[in-house]
């Protein structure tokens, strides 16, 4: 059984960028949340992707996009960044039966200058 | 608006003895708690869970206890070892599609 990996581990982008975060989830899971961890904060909840939909949002503005695969593979899109993006991007995986634990991946750490 | 509070940023505690965590929660439609572990340069790691209609929930060294009419829960660690120093996160969803909301965390340091 494979865990929920991330890629790339470390990113620097330049403000006004675009950047692509991507997310295989642990084997048999459906569900792929994205988390955004700013440095002494808590992971806060940006979407969640079930069966390729999107199925829920936290309060993140619409240049923050995503999209998930057949596969249940996913990506977090993010336009024209700006300096405050700078965070700890964490993919977890879980089965969409509710009630069970969310499987982290070791997260995609992006720092815009 | 932060749903979930983790107050103690920061707790040391001796080896063997008991690490208490706590953290406490708003809104009461939350139903389903956990606490993850993260180490440095790794993603959270998932500990233990408790729903909302039990009021204890042990694993091995690991109990966390609910208290719904104080909004409350804490995370105990009996006995304490240096392996446990992590951030630890209290988190808790509304439903069931495990749209987790975090606390702020608290590091704890196990002293040998």
């Amino acid at each position: 059984e494979t865990g929920v990996t991330q890629s790339p581990t470390h990113l620097i982008k330049t403000r006004g960028q675009q950047v692509t975060l991507r997310c295989s989830s642990q084997s048999g899971h459906n569900t792929v949340s994205w988390y955004q961890q700013a440095l002494g904060q808590g992971p806060q909840f940006i979407f969640q992707y079930y069966r390729e939909e999107e199925n829920g949002r936290g309060n993140f503005p619409p240049r923050f996009s995503g999209l998930q695969f057949p596969n249940y593979s996913s990506e977090l899109n993010v336009n024209a960044l700006e300096l405050d993006d700078s965070a700890l991007y964490l993919c977890a995986s879980s089965f969409w039966t509710g009630g069970g634990e969310a499987f982290f991946g070791q997260g995609t750490r992006l720092t815009v200058v | 608006d932060q749903q979930v509070k983790q107050n103690s940023p920061s707790l040391s505690v001796q080896e063997g003895r008991i690490s208490i965590l706590n953290c406490d929660y708003t809104n009461s439609m939350f139903d389903y708690f956990l606490w993850y572990k993260k180490y440095p340069a790794e993603g959270p790691t998932f500990l233990i869970s408790i729903s909302s209609i039990k009021d204890k929930n042990e694993d091995g060294r690991f109990t966390v206890f609910l208290n719904k009419s104080a909004k409350h829960l804490s995370l105990h660690i009996v006995p304490s070892q240096p392996g446990d120093s992590a951030v630890y996160f209290c988190a808790a969803s509304a439903n069931t599609g495990n749209q987790f909301y975090f606390g702020t965390g608290t590091s704890l340091t196990v002293i040998p």
